[in-house]
């Protein structure tokens, strides 16, 4: 069975200093996606960047961007020039292509950005 | 569009009470899927869809039972409701289960039991 696994359950950065977030995962598949997902105080889940697998290319988006491992089976979310508004709680993902369509979610990290 | 609503935004139950959570999405989403999120273990599914007439269980179906007459709605239903079952659950819609397509998620019920 995969499982995500983030170690951190609470950090914390100054305003506009760079942060990262851990995140490891289990799997036997060799083609997936890996995504990160912010949730704010306002419980909305929203979508931060995502990586498929088969790409080498670590993937980017603005501030944000990943160190995708797959030898290691790491996906850590570096968060650049952060931002007040990036205080969240941070949760990894997992869903294996062709199988059965379940994303996989790891516990959370709940990150401060401090003024 | 509306996106995805969930309707209560929050419930109190009884033990042995049954409710129906509703989840509606208007972007003609085939892939619909619920989860719960409790402290300290994140989201973790309990039923999907990847279309109408077709259901499937996630992580922790137990308790919970799901149908998908249309494409729209995904209702979620408690069947004799347990304090284990106190959670925030969160409906969640994409246009086909596989990725790129970006996942939305609706802004969550808040239900406890008691």
């Amino acid at each position: 069975a995969q499982t995500v696994t983030q170690s951190q359950p609470e950090m914390s950065v100054q305003e506009a200093e760079t942060v990262t977030l851990s995140c490891t995962y289990d799997t036997s598949e060799n083609n997936y996606y890996l995504f990160w997902y912010k949730q704010p105080p306002s419980r909305q889940m929203i979508l931060v960047i995502r990586q498929e697998a088969y790409k080498q290319q670590n993937a980017t988006e603005n501030r944000f961007s990943v160190n995708f491992q797959k030898a290691a089976k790491s996906f850590s979310l570096k968060i650049s020039d952060s931002q007040l508004g990036d205080t969240a709680m941070y949760f990894c993902a997992f869903m294996n292509i062709g199988g059965t369509y379940k994303y996989i979610f790891g516990t959370g990290t709940r990150l401060k950005v401090l003024a | 569009n509306a996106g995805v609503t969930q309707t209560p935004k929050f419930q109190v139950l009884k033990t042995g009470q049954s409710m129906t959570l509703q989840c509606a999405q208007d972007m003609n989403h085939e892939y619909m899927s619920w989860y719960r999120q409790d402290p300290g273990m994140g989201l973790r599914l309990i039923h999907y869809s990847v279309g109408a007439g077709i259901t499937d269980q996630g992580e922790v179906p137990n308790g919970y039972n799901v149908s998908r007459s249309t494409t729209e709605d995904f209702p979620l239903r408690l069947l004799s409701a347990a304090p284990s079952q106190t959670s925030v659950y969160f409906c969640a819609s994409s246009q086909d289960p596989s990725p790129p397509n970006t996942q939305y998620f609706g802004p969550g019920t808040r239900l406890t039991v008691l």
